[in-house]
């Protein structure tokens, strides 16, 4: 069984400062973990993802994230917020990168990131 | 970029009747999709994989009499709601798994369906 748990609902920043997202996974297995962004009454668009290969991952818009697998963390940072990256944004994680059952993603409670001018 | 499309954006309907959702990926085949439902101000869940020429497979509690998933192309996928009720009624969002690239996978901009 796979869980993610994103902590803080709500993350409010002011333009220019650090953002700093948390997820924290429960995996049986090694997991393959995603960043998902959702702007409203959009789909989801992958910021980033972590498939077993460099820990520090580098994404779209200035994001990374940084799985540490001693704390089962996978959160997300950008160091300077601009009002654009006000979105919800999901971690997901999942146990498989090949074969049919890729893809099964399990998502984070989600979290709503607010920039203040 | 690869680009899935669904239709309609967003459809109102009465209570009884049934309505179909499509997802199409516009630029890539897949022989993978999935549905996703996602109630206001929560999380997605996965209400079951769409396999190409085979049938769904559903998620636990997922009634599969209820989401008609089928899966006739590798660019077409749909979800068709039978009978819908006002507890059907939600924020639907497809995915599809890139044939070319087996870690990538893309979503629809999702369909707001709402059951009077």
């Amino acid at each position: 069984a796979q869980s993610v748990t994103q902590l803080g609902s709500h993350v409010s920043v002011s333009e220019g400062a650090l953002v700093l997202l948390r997820c924290n996974y429960s995996s049986s297995v090694p997991p393959y973990l995603f960043w998902y962004v959702q702007y409203p009454n959009q789909g989801l668009q992958l910021l980033l993802k972590y498939t077993s290969a460099a820990t520090l991952v580098k994404g779209i818009n200035g994001f990374e994230a940084e799985f540490k697998k001693s704390e089962t963390s996978f959160h997300l940072t950008k160091p300077s917020a601009h009002m654009s990256d006000a979105a919800e944004y999901f971690c997901a994680v999942s146990t498989d990168a090949g074969g049919t059952s890729y893809g099964k993603l399990t998502f984070g409670q989600g979290t709503i990131l607010t920039v203040h001018p | 970029g690869a680009v899935v499309s669904q239709h309609p954006s967003r459809v109102i309907c009465k209570s009884g009747t049934s309505v179909k959702i499509e997802c199409r990926s516009l630029d890539f085949q897949a022989t993978t999709m999935f549905w996703y439902r996602q109630f206001p101000k929560q999380s997605l869940m996965l209400m079951a994989t769409s396999n190409e020429g085979s049938k769904a497979t559903y998620e636990q509690g997922v009634e599969k009499d209820k989401f008609l998933i089928n899966h006739a192309s590798l660019t077409l996928s749909t979800l068709t709601v039978t009978s819908a009720h006002p507890e059907d009624s939600s924020f639907y969002i497809c995915s599809a798994r890139d044939d070319r690239a087996a870690d990538t996978q893309y979503f629809g901009p999702g369909t707001r369906l709402t059951v009077l």
